[in-house]
């Protein structure tokens, strides 16, 4: 399977609001609704923060988002907060599972 | 509180072989899957391996087919990897990850343990 394509940084000042894309080149992978969303901060645990495409953890704040459209699917962190900072990973299971590329988030 | 707990990394020769452990606490363990998650330096995640609840169903990414074994003994709520022909690109922080229910995400997470695979 393909690897997800993932810019490799974006960055907002705090309270603005950021959206990372995570882009499948594959038609099992780009059509899977199975789309979650791991925040990483070095050293420490991943952390889901989405899962099915725009379903949220209890426990993860509303300004995370997700959603999906054709073969990209997309997380928005609204209200950007310096705690954010950290790499952010997409994953889609078709079958086996396949990361993203990894998008490192900057609070300014 | 939900736990993980790798165990069992360290330093071994290229064609060597490791056990990877983790200890799982807080959740009735036989009945999530688990998975195997790789981070080699200064690289992303990878997923490596996946075992269901009742171990019926095990699956490998292809850079790990037919040197990697994943398992699980639900009685002593630990999940394992047994590595062998070991590889200087096999080096990473390796997590064991708790499969979500009802989903096919990874819920929780341990902090890792490291693996070097160096002559």
């Amino acid at each position: 399977q393909s690897a997800l394509t993932q810019p490799r940084s974006v960055s907002g000042s705090p309270g603005q609001s950021v959206t990372i894309s995570c882009t499948a080149t594959s038609s099992d992978v780009g059509g899977s609704d199975f789309v979650s969303w791991y925040q990483h901060h070095p050293g420490k645990a991943p952390q889901l923060m989405i899962y099915d495409v725009s379903q949220r953890p209890s426990g993860v704040p509303d300004r995370f988002s997700g959603s999906k459209s054709g073969y990209t699917a997309s997380l928005t962190i609204s209200g950007l907060q310096a705690e954010d900072e950290a790499d952010y990973y997409c994953c889609s299971y078709a079958g086996g599972y396949v990361f993203g590329t990894g998008t490192k988030v900057t609070v300014l | 509180e939900v736990q993980l707990v790798e165990s069992g990394g360290g330093l071994v020769q290229p064609g060597g072989s490791l056990r990877l452990s983790c200890a799982v606490s807080g959740f009735t363990f036989s009945t999530y899957s688990m998975k195997w998650v790789r981070q080699a330096p200064g690289e992303g995640l990878e997923w490596i391996s996946y075992i269901s609840g009742d171990t019926d169903t095990k699956t490998y990414a292809d850079s790990v087919k037919g040197r990697f074994t994943i398992s699980r003994d639900n009685a002593k709520r630990s999940l394992y990897l047994q590595m062998s022909s070991l590889r200087a690109e096999d080096t990473a922080v390796y997590y064991c990850a708790r499969g979500g229910f009802g989903s096919y995400s990874m819920d929780v997470w341990g902090k890792g343990t490291t693996v070097t695979v160096s002559s």
